[in-house]
């Protein structure tokens, strides 16, 4: 079993739809969670970190159920530029360690379309 | 936010040559820096860590004769592909990180290095 896994899609969606990628996590070590988007050959970018209580950016939301090791992120309003992939990512820390690791979900592909 | 810079940004040769790629925190030092790779149509995968003044750790499965990790400095680190074969062929990433005080920390990607080794 993957530690991170998302649906993979894609998902394609007209603009303006409201779309939601879920993403569950194995590591109950886990202590920090992310979404990051990728665009196409290119490097991930933080787009936010996600916490218990829920966290909104603007048009995103996203939200941590730790009891059941599950992540959302939520998009409202899309846009044609949020076509890309999101990542969902998990942090733990190795033993010893004062850093922490990333693991990364394979990534959610989104295509916003007019 | 910070910024890391990888170098060569691609990157095409001959199988048996070794390949340098180069990692450069630009506007902050790190002491941990992290090489990953990442396959087509999958996710990255973390190879090693490194840390600047001490051996690179390695992840379960890379093998650390082939992928060479120096960080000699603050805001530098490299990763050198020895004796490349073409399932080398790979996006390769670097991230850097700023500490934050109680550890954890922000992790900054760099642009990435398209190797393809023909």
């Amino acid at each position: 079993r993957k530690e991170v896994e998302q649906d993979p899609g894609p998902f394609n969606v007209p603009e303006g739809a409201t779309v939601a990628f879920n993403c569950t996590y194995s590591n109950s070590a886990s202590q920090s969670f992310f979404w990051y988007r990728q665009d196409c050959r290119k490097e991930p970018k933080l787009l936010m970190s996600v916490y218990s209580s829920g966290n909104e950016d603007g048009r995103f939301t996203a939200q941590l159920n730790r009891a059941s090791q599950y992540i959302s992120l939520l998009i409202r309003d899309s846009k044609l530029s949020d076509s890309a992939t999101y990542l969902c990512v998990a942090r733990h820390y190795a033993g010893g360690t004062s850093y922490g690791k990333l693991t990364f979900g394979q990534g959610t592909i989104l295509t916003v379309h007019p | 936010g910070a910024v890391v810079s990888q170098h060569p940004s691609r990157v095409i040769c001959k199988s048996g040559t070794s390949v340098k790629i180069e990692c450069r925190s630009l506007d902050f030092q790190a002491t941990t820096m992290f090489w990953y790779r990442q396959f087509p149509k999958k996710s990255l995968m973390l190879m090693a860590t490194s840390n600047e003044g001490s051996k690179a750790t390695y992840e379960q499965g890379v093998e650390k004769d082939k992928f060479l990790i120096n960080h000699a400095s603050l805001t530098l680190s490299t990763l050198t592909v020895t004796s490349a074969h073409p399932e080398d062929s790979s996006f390769y990433i670097c991230s850097a990180r700023i500490t934050s005080s109680g550890g954890g920390g922000t992790q900054y990607f760099g642009p990435g290095t398209r190797l393809t080794v023909l």
